[in-house]
């Protein structure tokens, strides 16, 4: 089974519609990251978290909001989704001890398109 | 404004041989640097990391050369295997309040052929 667990893969859903993007992890770590990938533009960052009480915007958290319910999970919300919003979407994960090294550990990603 | 460049969207190299993927950065804060591989359907994977304090890091067919007063890193594969195929990222990472934080690259496609 995978450490980092995001669900659903693959969405597909109209303009306008509340979307949520769940993330799960088992490998104990504190930090965790949302990220989108397009088409080349790499990944950037949309949100992150170093600990269930902390809640930070990266890069491009516009149209995004997040929630960390417990350390082992972090959903990605988008209220009402835009066509743009269309990505590959990754959550990932960091430890504190590993924390300055910024290595990253991610998900497998979900797919997200907006009609 | 990007922070961590990769100039080159795609390369192509004959099995064997030796592949070199670049990376330059604007941000003379950053004093960790990483490499990222992806495959289709799959997230990155971690693959090897430099520290600004170095100069150079190896690991089995894998090499980072880091130059700091240019700004600009490298990653050299050799020799390639077709299985090297896939997407690469270029990320740094800088200290104080933003630890933990990465910033990526846009990628480099590697094709290695037979």
């Amino acid at each position: 089974d995978a450490d980092v667990t995001q669900t659903p893969r693959n969405r597909i859903t109209k303009t306008g519609k509340r979307i949520m993007l769940e993330c799960s992890q088992t490998k104990g770590h504190d930090r965790m990251y949302w990220y989108r990938q397009d088409p080349g533009l790499g990944l950037r960052l949309i949100y992150y978290s170093f600990d269930v009480k902390d809640i930070n915007k990266g890069e491009i958290s516009d149209g995004y909001s997040v929630s960390r319910q417990a350390q082992a999970k972090f959903s990605l919300s988008l209220e009402s989704a835009i066509p743009n919003q269309t990505a590959l979407y990754f959550c990932a994960t960091s430890d504190l001890v590993r924390g300055n090294t910024g290595e990253l550990f991610f998900g497998e990603g979900s797919r997200l398109t907006v009609l | 404004d990007q922070q961590v460049k990769q100039n080159s969207p795609s390369l192509s190299v004959q099995e064997g041989r030796i592949s070199i993927l670049n990376c330059d950065y604007t941000n003379s804060m950053f004093d960790y640097f990483l490499w990222y591989k992806k495959y289709p359907a799959e997230g990155p994977t971690f693959l090897i990391s430099i520290s600004s304090i170095k100069d150079k890091n190896e690991d089995g067919r894998f090499t980072v050369f880091l130059n700091k007063s240019a700004k600009h890193l490298s990653l050299h594969i050799v020799p390639s295997q077709p299985g090297d195929s896939a997407v690469y990222f270029c990320a740094a990472s800088a200290g104080g309040s933003t630890l933990g934080r990465l910033y990526f690259g846009r990628g480099t496609q590697l094709t290695v052929w037979p």
